[in-house]
């Protein structure tokens, strides 16, 4: 069974499309995270939600929209896609805000072409 | 501003061997660490942690050092075996923060390869 599931695997599309990458996650856990790894491999957080609430949410154009629906689901909206956009975005959950480990997903390669 | 740092890219060993990954970071508020292993189109895993409380943290054949005066943590590994060739990454939270929310500032992880 998978933890943390990511959907797709790969997404690749031109400039200026809108994608969503979604995220579920089966451990029952209240807290969930959206990463960012871009070429330098630096994984830099993006947003966090808890509970469904936004608790995190790191400078990042206004592009990038996450929606909760419910605690097991946090999906990623990116409008207006740019080239720099290209990257593995990385789900990952915990139990509560603070605790630690995180769990990841699998990971989605965005390619912008 | 980077403020975990993983200065080593890549690290070769033999299979048997100790390898010795290193982390520093800058900031003083962080005060829960934390060490990921990653295969290829797969995501991190946690691999093992430590408290600012401690200097050591032992399981298996990973132990974890944290030198909190010089801001650095270690990760070793014994023995080396072929199946721990992955990129490995460091991780800082501050955890005791009230507004941190776990946040992970991750290093830019280093490409351990061990030779049979």
């Amino acid at each position: 069974d998978t933890a943390v599931s990511q959907t797709p695997k790969y997404l690749v599309t031109q400039m200026g499309n809108d994608k969503s990458i979604k995220c579920e996650q089966n451990l029952g856990h209240d807290t969930m995270y959206w990463y960012k790894q871009d070429s330098k491999k630096f994984l830099k957080i993006m947003f966090s939600y808890n509970n469904k609430e936004l608790i995190i949410n790191e400078t990042v154009p206004n592009r990038f929209s996450p929606k909760s629906p419910d605690k097991a689901h946090l999906n990623l909206h990116i409008n207006s896609l740019e080239l720099g956009d290209s990257a593995v975005y990385f789900c990952a959950s915990s139990l509560q805000p603070s605790d630690q480990p995180q769990h990841f997903g699998d990971g989605t390669r965005l390619s912008i072409l | 501003d980077q403020q975990v740092k993983q200065n080593s890219p890549s690290l070769s060993v033999q299979e048997g061997r100790i390898s010795i990954l290193n982390c520093d970071y800058t900031n003083s508020m962080f005060d829960y660490f934390l060490w990921y292993k990653k295969y290829p189109a797969e995501g991190p895993t946690f691999l093992i942690s430590i408290s600012s409380i401690k200097d050591k943290n032992e399981d298996g054949r990973f132990t974890v050092f944290l030198n909190k005066s010089a801001k650095h943590l270690s990760l070793h590994i014994v023995p080396s075996q072929p199946g721990d060739s992955a990129v490995y990454f460091c991780a800082a939270s501050d955890n005791a923060g009230g507004t941190s929310y776990g946040k992970l500032t991750f290093g830019q992880g280093t490409i351990l390869t061990v030779h049979p």
